[in-house]
């Protein structure tokens, strides 16, 4: 099972918006509703921003979102803040036998 | 405030075994699905993979590329969680996290450790 795909970067200016995409096939993101995304800091541990594709847990800012189209899932973080820059992760179930893909990493520059 | 801490990261040699243990505290640790998921340096995520509740049957799905090299297990009684590494190769250097989830009605991991870090080398 391959990892899904991310763009290596992504950059925005601060307050502007930016999407990250993630992309996989209908084994994985297309076949399930179980997509999660994550923040890391570097040398820090990732941190859940979104579950269930588009859900937010609590204390997440509202900046973040997330949605899908077909076997693409993305993220977008609108009002871009200097805090914002840090590798960004999608997952997915993958089913009974693979279990669970992380995709390739997507670094987000505040510029 | 619920808290995993990883231990038992060191170097070790190709070939060698490691244990790496998993305290957690402040959550219901018997009704929690556990997982682990590495970070090679400079590298993105793996899920490893995880154990499920005793109440769910307790047994363990396991990632493609470990499986039968790593061995995941729990201690309820000690609110602990633990990855048996054994044949390590120098790929296997990674920083390794505990986490809750996903799994038991949850597709997600909503908590991480800080991690562990593994160095196999010669």
């Amino acid at each position: 099972q391959s990892a899904l795909t991310q763009p290596a970067s992504v950059s925005g200016s601060p307050g502007q918006s930016i999407t990250i995409s993630c992309t996989g096939t209908s084994s994985d993101v297309g076949g399930y509703n179980y997509v999660s995304w994550y923040q890391q800091h570097p040398d820090k541990a990732p941190k859940l921003l979104i579950y269930d594709v588009s859900k937010r847990p609590s204390g997440v800012s509202n900046r973040f979102s997330g949605s899908k189209s077909g076997n693409t899932v993305s993220l977008t973080i609108s009002g871009l803040q200097a805090e914002d820059e840090a590798d960004y992760y999608c997952c997915s179930y993958a089913g009974i036998n693979t279990f669970y893909v992380f995709g390739t990493g997507t670094k987000v520059t505040v510029l | 405030e619920v808290q995993l801490v990883e231990s038992g990261g060191a170097l070790v040699k190709p070939g060698g075994s490691l244990r790496l243990s998993c305290a957690a505290s402040e959550f219901t640790f018997t009704n929690a699905y556990m997982s682990w998921v590495r970070q090679a340096p400079g590298k993105g995520l793996e899920w490893l993979g995880r154990i499920k509740s005793k109440t769910d049957g307790g047994t363990t799905d396991d990632a493609a590329p470990v499986k039968g090299r790593f061995t995941i297990s729990r201690d309820d009684s000690k609110n602990m969680l633990y990855l048996q590494m054994n044949s390590l190769k120098t790929e296997d250097t990674a920083v390794y996290y505990c986490t809750i989830g996903p799994g038991g009605g949850k597709g997600y991991i909503d908590v991480w450790g800080k991690g562990t870090t593994v160095t196999v080398s010669s």
